[in-house]
C-alpha cells in the first residue's frame, strides 16, 4: 500500500524566508502532484512531475522529483502573506484511471 | 459555470435523512472522482468513474451511493449517515487517455461541507 508522507504538517514562517517542504512516498511511482488549499476552498494543482530529476517553478515556489530517493519537495523562496495556504503532495499510483494518494498536507502561515 | 462545481456547498443533516451531492464538470473530462476529507485525515479517495463506469470503491460504507449518469455529472447519495461522517466531500475530474497511460491533473470542485447531526 503506497503511503505518502509530508512533513512538516505546520510551518509558521516570517516574510523573506526561505524553507523546503518535504514528501515521501513509500513505493514507486513516476508522477507527483503539488496542490494548493486555501481554507474553505478547493485544491488547486500547482504542479506535476512526471519524470526522475524534475523541476518545476512558479514564482516563488520551486518542486523538484527524486523517484530513486522517493522524495520530493516544494521551495519557497522568500515568503510572502499570499503563500499562507496548506499545500498538498499527492503520487500516482497506477497509469489509466488514475488513483492519487494524498498526503496530510503541510499547513503554511507567513507571517508578515 | 466553468471548471468543476458542486452543490450544495453547505450540507446539515439527520442521520435518518437521505440526501444528494451533485457534481458537474464543464472541462469535457472522462473521469470523475470522490473525496472525504476531515480534519484528522489526508484526502480519503471514496469512488472513481472513469468512461462513466465505477472503476473504484475505497471499501467505503453503503451509506454512501455513488450515481454517474453521463461523464459530465456526478452524484453522491447519501443515506443514514453517521456523525463521523461529518466531511468535506469534494469532487474532481480529470481527462484519462484512451490508451490506459498516464491521466492528466485532476481538477477540484469547491467542495460540499457535510454536517451530520
Amino acid at each position: 500500500e503506497l503511503k505518502v508522507e509530508q512533513n512538516p504538517l505546520f510551518l509558521s514562517m516570517q516574510e523573506g524566508k526561505n524553507y523546503t517542504i518535504y514528501c515521501n512516498y513509500s513505493t514507486t511511482s513516476d508522477r507527483l502532484y503539488w496542490y494548493r488549499q486555501d481554507p474553505g476552498k478547493s485544491l488547486e494543482s500547482l504542479f506535476v512531475l512526471l519524470s526522475n530529476g524534475a523541476v518545476k517553478q512558479e514564482g516563488r515556489l520551486m518542486a523538484s522529483l527524486d523517484t530513486k530517493a522517493r522524495l520530493s519537495t516544494l521551495h519557497i523562496t522568500a515568503a510572502v502573506h499570499d503563500l499562507s495556504a496548506t499545500y498538498f503532495c499527492a503520487v500516482s499510483t497506477q497509469g489509466g484511471s488514475e488513483k492519487l494518494v494524498f498526503g496530510k498536507g503541510t499547513k503554511l502561515t507567513v507571517n508578515p | 459555470e466553468t471548471g468543476v462545481t458542486q452543490t450544495p456547498r453547505h450540507l446539515v443533516m439527520g442521520m435518518t435523512n437521505k440526501k444528494s451531492l451533485k457534481c458537474e464538470q464543464h472541462l469535457g473530462h472522462n473521469a470523475m472522482y470522490w473525496y472525504k476529507q476531515s480534519a484528522k485525515k489526508p484526502l480519503e479517495l471514496m469512488f472513481v468513474y472513469n468512461f462513466k463506469e465505477q472503476t473504484e470503491n475505497n471499501s467505503v460504507p453503503s451509506r454512501f451511493s455513488p450515481e454517474c449518469p453521463n461523464s459530465s455529472h456526478l452524484f453522491l447519495h447519501l443515506h443514514t449517515l453517521q456523525p463521523e461522517d461529518s466531511a468535506l466531500y469534494l469532487c474532481a475530474s480529470s481527462q484519462d487517455p484512451p490508451s490506459g497511460g498516464w491521466a492528466d491533473t485532476q481538477y477540484f470542485g469547491p467542495g460540499t461541507r457535510l454536517t451530520v447531526l
